[in-house]
């Protein structure tokens, strides 16, 4: 069975800092792989996806960046963290593009 | 732009009634609709994916039905338990990849 995971599960940085997030999935091959921001009283926000290793789409522009270096790894990053980044992120994968998305348990993400 | 607006919400009521969450959405060419359930502090997980061909599905006590025209989904619990407590989203695939959310409906039944 196919699995997702994220961590850290909790992070607390300040601002100014650098953000690294990673998403893994197992159980399946060359899946499509999002990342979305959460935001209090607000819904969920698509970042960014993938189709494929290398490949990634950006549906907001910020200061925030997506990697994927293998086909199941899906990394967020920032060089500054700023106070608005604030939020809970959530990974999630797919088979198709208009498929059923799956997600990860999420990266709790307090920027002080 | 697609906008997607789910009412009411928030929802408290006595355990074993049926109850109906609502979702609308501004434009209705859309690929299909999923509803999902979120508990506090924790991911999405899907219940319900309904494609524009199809008007309703159904999983268990659940059941889900899309009015593409109107743009409007409903998702129907029957015989509510305390462990449906949660916060209930859906969200709306206007194109690959692309999936817009709701801001949920969050749901309490009571003892």
């Amino acid at each position: 069975s196919q699995t997702i995971h994220q961590w850290p599960a909790t992070l607390v940085q300040p601002v100014g800092s650098p953000l690294s997030l990673e998403c893994t999935v197992e159980g399946t091959s060359n899946p499509n792989l999002y990342w979305y921001r959460q935001a209090a009283g607000r819904g969920l926000q698509l970042l960014f996806y993938s189709v494929g290793i290398g490949q990634i789409s950006s549906e907001v522009p910020q200061n925030l960046s997506a990697s994927r270096p293998q086909d199941r790894q899906f990394i967020l990053s920032s060089k500054k963290l700023l106070l608005s980044d604030s939020g809970f992120y959530l990974c999630a994968w797919s088979v198709g593009g208009q498929e059923t998305q799956y997600f990860g348990p999420g990266t709790r993400l307090l920027v002080l | 732009k697609q906008e997607v607006t789910q009412i009411p919400a928030a929802l408290s009521v006595p355990e074993g009634e049926n109850l109906v969450l609502n979702c609308s959405f501004t434009d209705s060419a859309i690929y299909n609709l999923q509803w999902f359930r979120q508990d506090p502090g924790k991911g999405l997980t899907s219940l319900l994916l309904i494609q524009s061909s199809q008007r309703e599905q159904t999983s268990g006590r659940l059941n889900a039905s899309l009015d593409k025209s109107s743009g409007r989904s409903t998702l129907y619990i029957a015989a509510s338990q305390p462990g449906d407590s949660a916060t209930y989203l859906c969200a709306v695939s206007s194109g690959t990849y692309k999936y817009i959310f709701g801001t949920g409906t969050r749901l309490k039944v009571l003892a």
